[in-house]
């Protein structure tokens, strides 16, 4: 397994298009994440699956935001409406319930 | 909820000086405590982590941290650095026990190793 995977690594997108991003988890984890990364700052965290349900989601998650891991393998995160304040590093992380987190190269976002 | 506290934003340091990255945390309930290191453009990688038992913990490339209960602190050192250790570390915490282990993070510390 080469680790948790992240598509594409950078996107620059014009203001009001949507995107979507993919992570592919480290195959045996069942749990996965997404965070979000400003410039500057600690990632923050916005959504969690076990398996294929999504079962807690941040503030920071707005409506204009979407994931789905719809066979419990990978997950996608979508943003409508894009909106320059989107402009950051969005992460993705996996783990069973006996390991630590491993995250992927992320997806920097550049919204213009 | 949790909330973590890197002192120092940026701690420069010559090679081969020894160095103390500080993290402060707070939290009501029992927490597991980690520390990341983030390269460039790169996703985080795991340096090291506290979940139970002894309270210093030794991790990757020569770096360990202490986990002191009634400072609520797990500060990060290395006795000798190396211009390859210049990065960004990140201190986190995951409550204990809760089937999530979503990780509450410190806004990171830029370790700048310099010649």
């Amino acid at each position: 397994d080469t680790g948790v995977s992240q598509d594409p690594r950078h996107k620059i997108t014009k203001r009001g298009q949507n995107v979507t991003f993919r992570c592919d988890p480290i195959s045996e984890h069942n749990r996965l994440y997404w965070y979000r990364q400003t410039l500057g700052q600690g990632p923050e965290f916005l959504t969690y699956f076990q398996n294929e349900a999504q079962l807690e989601k941040s503030r920071l998650l707005s409506d204009r935001f979407s994931a789905e891991r719809p066979k419990g393998s990978f997950s996608t995160l979508e943003i409508q409406r894009t909106e320059q304040g989107d402009s950051a590093m969005y992460l993705c992380a996996s783990n069973d319930r006996n390991t630590e987190a491993f995250f992927g190269q992320g997806t920097r976002l550049t919204v213009v | 909820a949790q909330s973590v506290t890197q002192l120092d934003s940026q701690v420069p340091v010559f090679e081969e000086a020894p160095v103390e990255l500080r993290c402060n945390y707070s939290s009501s309930v029992s927490v597991y405590l980690f520390w990341y290191v983030q390269y460039p453009n790169q996703g985080l990688q795991l340096l090291l982590k506290y979940l139970s038992g002894s309270t210093l913990v030794k991790g990757i490339n020569g770096f360990e941290a202490e986990f002191n209960k009634s400072q609520t602190s797990f500060h990060l050192r290395k006795p000798s650095v190396h211009i390859s250790d210049t990065a960004e570390y990140f201190c986190a915490v995951s409550v204990r026990d809760n089937a999530g282990n979503m990780l509450t993070f410190g806004g990171g510390t830029r370790l700048m190793v310099k010649p």
